[in-house]
């Protein structure tokens, strides 16, 4: 069955420190992996996509990599408004049916 | 660009009612697809619409039904409805189902 595992579910830090966010992922015939961030009560707003082994993207603070099991999301000296929930999908194809399965999400709290 | 609209933004609707909710997509956009997010399961997918038809469809009952227009603008609609569909229903779309999808703000729905 198709899985996506994020760690840590939440993740409070100062203003400034660096750390990194995890997606790994067990799925069938994988075409992709999505970065979203989502607000409260809002919808998620898109990311990054990343296609194979070796990508990595990068905007503003947010820099995302991807290998054969896992994907990260690296936060280099975050503020405040980057505090969101932080959702990793990925897109799989199975027996025909695409669709994007999301993992829980990190909570990320940047405190001032 | 517009980005994707979702109609109504909130509803309370009792136990056993039906409700329809409505998406238009980005123009230009021909994939739509249907997410319900929830405390405890997070976000998962419900189905997607290509050109009017239907291509894929996660693991709801027959409850949950859908339908996409000639401009691409869908609808999805929960008949008998349920405490436990209480939920943040969101429509992404994607000029294909195998590239970026942008979400909608969602449809904060409230079975009572």
């Amino acid at each position: 069955e198709d899985q996506v595992t994020q760690s840590p579910e939440a993740l409070r830090l100062q203003e400034g420190e660096s750390s990194s966010l995890n997606c790994s992922y067990t799925v069938s015939g994988l075409r992709g992996l999505f970065w979203y961030r989502q607000d409260p009560g809002k919808g998620p707003e898109f990311l990054f996509t990343l296609y194979s082994a070796g990508e990595e993207k990068e905007k503003e603070r947010l820099k995302a990599t991807l290998t054969k099991k896992e994907s990260f999301l690296h936060i280099t000296a975050p503020k405040p408004e980057d505090s969101a929930t932080y959702l990793c999908a990925v897109h799989t194809s199975l027996q025909g049916a695409q669709k994007l399965v999301f993992g829980q999400g990190t909570r990320l709290t940047i405190n001032p | 660009k517009a980005g994707v609209t979702q109609t109504p933004r909130y509803l309370i609707k009792t136990r056993g009612q039906q409700v329809t909710l409505s998406c238009s997509p980005i123009s230009g956009h021909r994939s739509v697809s249907w997410y319900q997010q929830t405390p405890g399961q997070g976000l998962q997918f419900l189905f997607e619409y290509f050109s009017e038809t239907q291509r894929n469809k996660g693991n709801f009952p027959g409850r949950f039904s859908g339908r996409q227009f000639s401009n691409s603008r869908s609808e999805m609609n929960v008949s008998t409805l349920e405490l436990g569909d209480s939920a943040l229903y969101l429509c992404a779309s994607g000029r294909t189902n195998q590239e970026t999808q942008y979400f909608g703000p969602g449809t904060r729905l409230l079975v009572l």
